[in-house]
């Protein structure tokens, strides 16, 4: 089955921590999208990236930091930079840059 | 003023009715535009794809209007099971979401 997988679903973070969300997918699609979700608010792209070895700031990537060193993966890292990091994290991807997109099952992340 | 913005709703509709959201967005750019379904607590799921004036799935459909700039999504005879929450998306060049849009089909 080709799809999307995220990890851990839940993750909890002490103050001070870096944490790392892992996405990978087997639909051999070029790009790859990081979001995060906050209650009442549309999905804001943290990072993303189109090709192997490169990826770009989204419109709030203060906080967190990427790869993409194989096709398939796209770990988001959050920072201890990153003040309010507790939202439900999605990764996606797509065939190729910002066409359709197609959703992990999320990681939400609390701080402890 | 946002980019893509839906009323939240919630739409409380009993099974059967005909239910239609509208989704108004700003940027006269937006080359194309989605609509996703995401459940409580899940990930979004394309519903739909709309690239010129409409498309129809079924009991959804989904009507663009350039001029006006908006679009909407109609959902003939309401299931339970449409209960989620709708999500409008516009392809600028990356994709703008919108808040959402609750349903909730009563029985």
């Amino acid at each position: 089955d080709g799809g999307i997988t995220q990890s851990p679903k839940y993750l909890f973070r002490k103050e001070g921590q870096n944490v790392t969300l892992s996405c990978e997918q087997n639909l051999n699609h070029d790009a790859m999208y990081w979001y995060r979700q906050d209650p009442g608010q549309g999905l804001r792209l943290i990072y993303y990236s189109q090709i192997v070895n490169d990826f770009q700031k989204g419109d709030i990537a203060e906080g967190y930091s990427v790869s993409r060193e194989k096709k398939e993966s796209f770990p988001l890292t959050v920072t201890s930079a990153q003040k309010n990091p507790t939202a439900f994290y999605l990764c996606a991807s797509s065939i190729r840059g910002f066409e359709t997109q197609y959703f992990g099952p999320g990681t939400r992340l609390l701080v402890l | 003023r946002k980019e893509v913005e839906q009323d939240p709703g919630p739409f409380n509709v009993p099974e059967g009715a005909t239910v239609a959201f509208n989704c108004t967005y700003s940027n006269s750019a937006s080359q194309s535009f989605f609509w996703y379904r995401q459940d409580c607590r899940k990930e979004p799921k394309l519903l739909m794809s709309v690239y010129s004036s409409g498309n129809e799935d079924g009991r959804f459909t989904a009507q663009l209007n350039r001029a006006s700039q908006y679009i909407s999504l109609l959902i003939r005879d309401s299931k339970l099971s449409d209960s989620a929450t709708y999500l409008c998306v516009c392809n600028t060049g990356k994709l703008i979401f919108g808040q959402g849009t609750t349903l909730q089909v009563k029985p």
